[in-house]
């Protein structure tokens, strides 16, 4: 079964520092995997899109990291800020749903929480 | 901004009640998506479509239809509404149907509310 396993859950940190989120996916065959932010009650906004072939994709203070021997992937933020407080989606769309193109299906993702 | 705008923001209505939730996509954007977030829950793929045309569909209940129009603008119909489709629901656009690349912009969301 084609599954996305995010860690943790949630995380509280203090701004500044740094941290790290993890994906597991069993999907396969895969297209690309997305990493998106989405604030409260707000619409995601895509971060990184990494195809099977890509290792790490950056986005400001945001890097994605993509290990598909493993289907593993990271995302590391950078010297948190308040803002950062959000939910973070891993998305993993399967090769024969256009990589993405019919639709999306978004997992709670881990819900972080920048402290000042 | 993303470039996609929804309207109307915030819709409070009955159970039983009709209502249509309106989605322009970003300039140049062909592909319009609608999702439903319900409280606590991921966003679950509803319907899509590209150019006019419906090209995929997802988790939408038959009381639940779409449209786009010539001018690309796109409309989620809501009949006979329940407690349960209390719900954001958000709309997203991209250039094209396809490919690894093809990135999705989401709207800021209609909340619907039904008492």
């Amino acid at each position: 079964k084609n599954q996305v396993e995010q860690s943790p859950q949630s995380l509280i940190i203090l701004e500044g520092k740094n941290c790290t989120l993890q994906c597991n996916y069993t999907v396969s065959p895969f297209s690309n995997l997305r990493w998106y932010k989405q604030d409260t009650g707000r619409g995601p906004v895509s971060l990184t899109i990494m195809t099977f072939s890509e290792n790490t994709k950056s986005n400001g203070r945001y890097t994605a990291t993509l290990d598909a021997d493993t289907k593993q992937s990271s995302l590391h933020i950078t010297a948190s800020q308040l803002s950062d407080s959000a939910s973070y989606i891993c998305v993993v769309p399967p090769a024969y749903s256009g990589g993405g193109a019919d639709g999306l299906t978004f997992g709670k993702g881990t819900h972080l929480i920048i402290q000042p | 901004d993303s470039g996609v705008t929804q309207t109307p923001k915030h819709l409070i209505t009955a159970t039983g009640q009709r209502v249509t939730l309106r989605c322009s996509p970003r300039s140049g954007d062909l592909s319009v998506y609608w999702y439903q977030q319900s409280l606590d829950q991921g966003l679950q793929f509803l319907i899509q479509y590209y150019n006019g045309e419906e090209r995929a569909k997802g988790n939408i209940l038959e009381r639940f239809s779409a449209q786009q129009f010539p001018d690309l603008h796109s409309e989620l119909n809501l009949s006979s509404l329940e407690l349960g489709d209390s719900a954001l629901y958000f709309c997203a656009s991209s250039v094209d149907g396809g490919g690894d690349y093809n990135e999705q912009f989401f709207g800021p969301g209609t909340r619907l509310t039904v008492l």
